[in-house]
C-alpha cells in the first residue's frame, strides 16, 4: 500500500527533553511538509522540503529542526527550546512543490508533561 | 499568519440538508484547495480549483472561486452523518519579495460541520 506514515501516534515527553517524530512516505513524492495544529485551530507550517538534502523554514520554525537525507523520510525534532510543544503534528507530502494536492499522515499527538 | 479564514466557524445541520462553507483570503493565489479532517486524524484532499477557474464539481461537492472578492465557497449537497468533520481551505500563493519562496500551502482556521440524523 502506498501512503504516508507517522510514528508514534501518541508521544509523551518531559520538559527539557528533545524528541523526534518520524514521517515516512512511499509515494515517491519530492516535497514533504511538517505542520502543527493546536485545538480548534488550522495548520501552521513548521518546515518544508522540496527535494532531498534541502529544506526551508515555515512560519513557526523556532524550536524545531528537520533533516531530509532520504527522499522517503523527513523526521522532525522538537527541541527543548520550543516553548509550547504540546500539539498535534501532521506530516504531508506532494508530488512536487506548489500546485499539487498534499497527502497527509495520521498525525502524532505530542504531550509535554 | 493565516491566509484563509473560514466562515462559519461551526455549522450544525440535519441529514439531507445542504452545507455551505466560505473561505476568504488576502493575497493573490495560484490555486485554492479544500481539505477535510475527521477528529484526531490527518487531512484528506477534497478538491483543487485554479485561479482561472470559477466553479468545480466533484460528486456532492461544489466549489466556487471569486478572485475579485478573494473568496471561495464549498457546498456539500444532500449531507450525510458521515460528512461530520472539519473543513479547511488552503491557498497556494505565488512567491513575492516580501514572503520569499512559494510552493507551500497556507491553511485557514476551518469550519466544524456537524450533520445530525
Amino acid at each position: 500500500d502506498g501512503g504516508i506514515t507517522q510514528s508514534p501516534k501518541y508521544l509523551f515527553r518531559k520538559e527539557g527533553q528533545n524528541v523526534t517524530l518520524s514521517c515516512e512516505q512511499n509515494l515517491n513524492h519530492d516535497a514533504m511538509y511538517w505542520y502543527r495544529q493546536d485545538p480548534g485551530q488550522g495548520l501552521r507550517l513548521i518546515y518544508y522540503s522540496q527535494i532531498v538534502n534541502d529544506f526551508q523554514k515555515g512560519d513557526i520554525a523556532e524550536g524545531y529542526s528537520v533533516s531530509r537525507e532520504k527522499k522517503e523520510s523527513f523526521p522532525l525534532t522538537v527541541t527543548s527550546a520550543q516553548k509550547n510543544p504540546t500539539a498535534f503534528y501532521l506530516c504531508a507530502s506532494s508530488i512536487s512543490p506548489g500546485l499539487n494536492e498534499q497527502f497527509f499522515g495520521p498525525g502524532t499527538r505530542l504531550t509535554v508533561l | 499568519s493565516q491566509q484563509g479564514e473560514e466562515d462559519p466557524q461551526a455549522l450544525s445541520i440535519q441529514e439531507g440538508e445542504n452545507a455551505t462553507m466560505n473561505c476568504s483570503y488576502k493575497t493573490s493565489i495560484n490555486n485554492l484547495q479544500w481539505y477535510r479532517q475527521n477528529s484526531g486524524r490527518g487531512l484528506v484532499h477534497l478538491i483543487l480549483i485554479r485561479s482561472n477557474e470559477r466553479e468545480k464539481h466533484s460528486g456532492r461537492l461544489r466549489v466556487t472561486l471569486d478572485t475579485s472578492k478573494k473568496s471561495s465557497s464549498l457546498l456539500i449537497t444532500a449531507s450525510r452523518a458521515a460528512d461530520t468533520a472539519s473543513y479547511f481551505c488552503a491557498t497556494d500563493n505565488p512567491p513575492t519579495r516580501l514572503t520569499g519562496g512559494g510552493n507551500k500551502l497556507t491553511f485557514g482556521t476551518g469550519t466544524q460541520l456537524k450533520v445530525e440524523l
